[in-house]
């Protein structure tokens, strides 16, 4: 199957600052990828859609100005969050071609 | 609109018995359809997935899902588990090749010696 990389994997960060959190396809170009949300203990939840060259698509109730995304080439696609918060703490991971994920990333926010 | 749902949230078994795990979608199509085991703080491994076919597929590490369109379920089997495969299963739909994926909720597998 194909690869995806993910980087970093844990990341501590304080109130207020923002963190970059890259997600890159290794052996193939994907003009989709997907970003997901996991809570502990939870099921992955989609947060939004990457399109190369275009708008991120969110889901309803993701705030956009919070986490930005961008696609900017066909094998990396960045997820950033702004203006983090505690409650920003997570487990966010990324897909593309659908079904290839990377190694996740966990985020605490301090 | 596409879900899937994993009726138990817990299973516990004992080492080197048989282990199933349920899977239960809507969508108004055959869909494509994935196991995933995630251990603790880890990524997604890929288990095995199901396009078209054959309607039982063999994955990874032992594991076998079934497609029972009648049923609209795709339940994850495996004959004798081992204690390393304690972990969150995750059952997943998608629509389309290369579409985002719509998760289960889970199931957590607790292996006894």
């Amino acid at each position: 199957g194909a690869v995806v990389s993910q980087h970093p994997s844990r990341v501590i960060c304080k109130s207020g600052t923002s963190v970059k959190i890259e997600c890159r396809s290794l052996d193939f170009q994907a003009t989709t990828m997907f970003w997901y949300r996991q809570f502990p203990k939870k099921s992955l939840m989609l947060m939004a859609t990457s399109n190369e060259g275009s708008k991120a698509t969110y889901e309803q109730g993701v705030e956009k100005d919070k986490f930005l995304i961008n696609h900017a080439s066909l094998t990396l696609s960045t997820l950033t969050v702004t203006s983090a918060h505690p409650e920003d703490s997570s487990f966010y991971i990324c897909s593309a071609g659908g079904a290839f994920f990377g190694q996740g990333t966990r985020l605490t926010v301090v | 609109a596409q879900s899937v749902t994993q009726p138990d949230i817990h299973i516990t078994v004992s080492e080197g018995a048989s282990l199933e795990l349920r899977c239960n979608y809507s969508y108004g199509a055959t869909p494509y359809l994935f196991w995933y085991v995630q251990s603790p703080g880890q990524g997604l491994q890929l288990l095995l997935k199901y396009f078209s076919g054959d309607t039982l597929v063999q994955g990874i590490k032992g594991f076998e899902a079934e497609f029972k369109r009648s049923q609209s379920s795709f339940n994850l089997r495996k004959p004798s588990v081992h204690w390393s495969d304690a972990a969150e299963y995750f059952c997943a739909l998608q629509g389309a090749a290369g579409n985002k994926l719509t998760f289960g909720g889970g199931t957590r597998v607790l292996v006894k010696p």
